[in-house]
C-alpha cells in the first residue's frame, strides 16, 4: 500500500540552526501539506502546496519557514533559524485532490527537538 | 472560529469493553468530519469520515462514528476494544471552503488486558 514517508524520524538541532524535514508523498498525489503538533497541543495546519506554489498558509508559517518540491518526489519543509518553540512533531500529508472531502494521507512524523 | 474539542485527554478501558471517544466541533455549516488514529511510531491513519447522508458511518478496525448535528458532535465508538487499539485518536474537521484539516488535541487510549 502506498504511503507517505518522512525522514528523519527524530532530529535534534541547536537553536538558530537551519533544519530541513523531508517527505516523500504518495506518487500520484498532487496536493501536499505540513502540519505540526507541539507536545500536548493540537495538530495544527502549517501550509498547503500545489502546482509548485503555496496555496494556503497559517499564521505560524512565517518567514522562517519555507517549502519546496525540489524534484518529482520530495517535499521539504525548511526552518531557517530554529527556535525552542519550534520543537514539535511535524507531519507531512498528501492528497489526490484539493477538495475538503478527500482523504489526506499522513506520514509517521518527524520529531524535531530544538535545544 | 472553527474549532474541534476532544474533552478526554486520556481514557483507559479494559480489553473487551466498549469505547466512546467524544468530539465536538464549532463550525457554521456541516463540515467534513474525520477520525484519525496514530499508533506509536506510525503516521496518522484515517479511521472513517463523514461527508453527508447516513449519520452513522462505519470505518476500519470495527470503529463507527455518529454525526449529530444538534449536538455538533461526531463521537467515535467501538463495541469491544482490543489491546491493539491502544493509540492516540484525533478528530478533525475539514471546512468546505478549504482543504486543510482542523484537529482536536487528541485522546490517548490505553487498554488493559
Amino acid at each position: 500500500e502506498p504511503e507517505v514517508t518522512q525522514t528523519p524520524s527524530h532530529q535534534v538541532t541547536q537553536m538558530g540552526q537551519e533544519v530541513i524535514l523531508r517527505c516523500v508523498p504518495i506518487s500520484n498525489h498532487l496536493y501536499f501539506y505540513w502540519y505540526r503538533q507541539i507536545l500536548g497541543q493540537k495538530v495544527e495546519f502549517l501550509v498547503s502546496f500545489y502546482n509548485n506554489e503555496i496555496s494556503e498558509k497559517s499564521e505560524i508559517f512565517d518567514d522562517q519557514f519555507s517549502v519546496e518540491r525540489p524534484d518529482g518526489s520530495n517535499f521539504t519543509l525548511k526552518i531557517r533559524s530554529t527556535k525552542l518553540e519550534d520543537s514539535a512533531m511535524y507531519f507531512c500529508a498528501s492528497k489526490t485532490s484539493g477538495q475538503g472531502n478527500t482523504e489526506a494521507f499522513f506520514g509517521q512524523g518527524t520529531r524535531l527537538t530544538v535545544v | 472560529a472553527q474549532s474541534v474539542t476532544q474533552p478526554d485527554i486520556h481514557i483507559t478501558v479494559s480489553e473487551g469493553a466498549s469505547l466512546e471517544l467524544r468530539c465536538n466541533y464549532s463550525y457554521g455549516a456541516t463540515p467534513y468530519l474525520f477520525w484519525y488514529v496514530q499508533s506509536p511510531g506510525q503516521g496518522l491513519q484515517l479511521l472513517l469520515k463523514y461527508f453527508s447522508g447516513d449519520t452513522l458511518v462505519q470505518g476500519i478496525k470495527g470503529f463507527e462514528a455518529e454525526f449529530k448535528r444538534s449536538q455538533s458532535s461526531f463521537n467515535l465508538r467501538k463495541p469491544s476494544v482490543h489491546w491493539s487499539d491502544a493509540a492516540e485518536y484525533f478528530c478533525a474537521v475539514g471546512p468546505w471552503n478549504t482543504d486543510k484539516l482542523i484537529f482536536g488535541t487528541g485522546t490517548r487510549l490505553q487498554v488493559f488486558p
